[in-house]
């Protein structure tokens, strides 16, 4: 069965970098696109980007452009997304996601989340 | 970006209504959109994609109809696990963009 297992929670100091992990299993991992996507608590849903596992293609919203990396190691099937200055406002829980295939790039399976705390 | 506008924000009903959530887009998305539901603490569930389509998996009282700009998400008959937070996100433009969510409570 299709899972997406994500790093553990984080804590950061402004000003700082994190890298989130998301390791694929059951499927062709260079065969579907990973997008990430992040929530604040009480907040709606906010896109940071997708990445394609085959190409290494990688599209960023523009919000997060210069400040966002997706990469992925297709030899242990994970995904990362490394997001860096961060602030206050970053504290999310960050989402991976698995495309439904072909050329629909809805997020069909997700990842349990990760908590990233950005405080002083 | 490409902005997703919904409504109504919060909807209240009952079991075993039919309800409808709207989303708009500010420009032609063709058919590239997904609806989801989410719970508390939990991560979104994907329920439509490609704007009519049926995620495997999910009850056929939900059902997606519209393209270009214009989307709606039609739940046949409530039922009690229907009561979430539902959003629609559009995946035409290189950066994908959510709506603000449209919350329903049980009236």
């Amino acid at each position: 069965q299709v899972q997406l297992v994500q790093s553990g929670a984080e804590v950061k100091k402004p000003g700082a970098s994190v890298k989130v992990s998301c390791k694929a299993s059951g499927y062709t991992f260079t065969s579907y696109h990973i997008n990430w996507v992040r929530q604040a608590t009480g907040q709606g849903i906010e896109c940071l980007g997708w990445m394609n596992p085959n190409s290494g293609d990688t599209g960023y919203a523009q919000k997060f452009q210069g400040r966002v990396i997706m990469t992925g190691d297709t030899s242990i099937t994970t995904a990362y997304m490394e997001l860096g200055s961060l602030t206050s406002e970053d504290t999310a829980v960050y989402y991976c996601a698995r495309s439904v295939g072909g050329y629909d790039y809805a997020g069909a399976y997700w990842g349990q989340g990760t908590l990233v705390t950005v405080s002083s | 970006d490409i902005q997703m506008t919904q409504s109504p924000a919060t909807l209240s009903a009952s079991v075993g209504d039919r309800v409808t959530i709207t989303c708009r887009a500010s420009q032609s998305i063709s058919t590239w959109l997904a609806w989801y539901q989410q719970k508390p603490g939990r991560a979104p569930k994907l329920l439509i994609y490609k704007a009519s389509s049926l995620q495997s998996g999910v009850p056929s009282r939900f059902s997606g109809s519209g393209s270009g700009t214009e989307f709606t998400l039609t739940i046949s008959s409530l039922q009690p696990d229907d009561f979430a937070t539902y959003y629609c996100q559009q995946y035409n433009s290189f950066s994908y963009t959510f709506g603000q969510g449209t919350r329903l409570e049980i009236k």
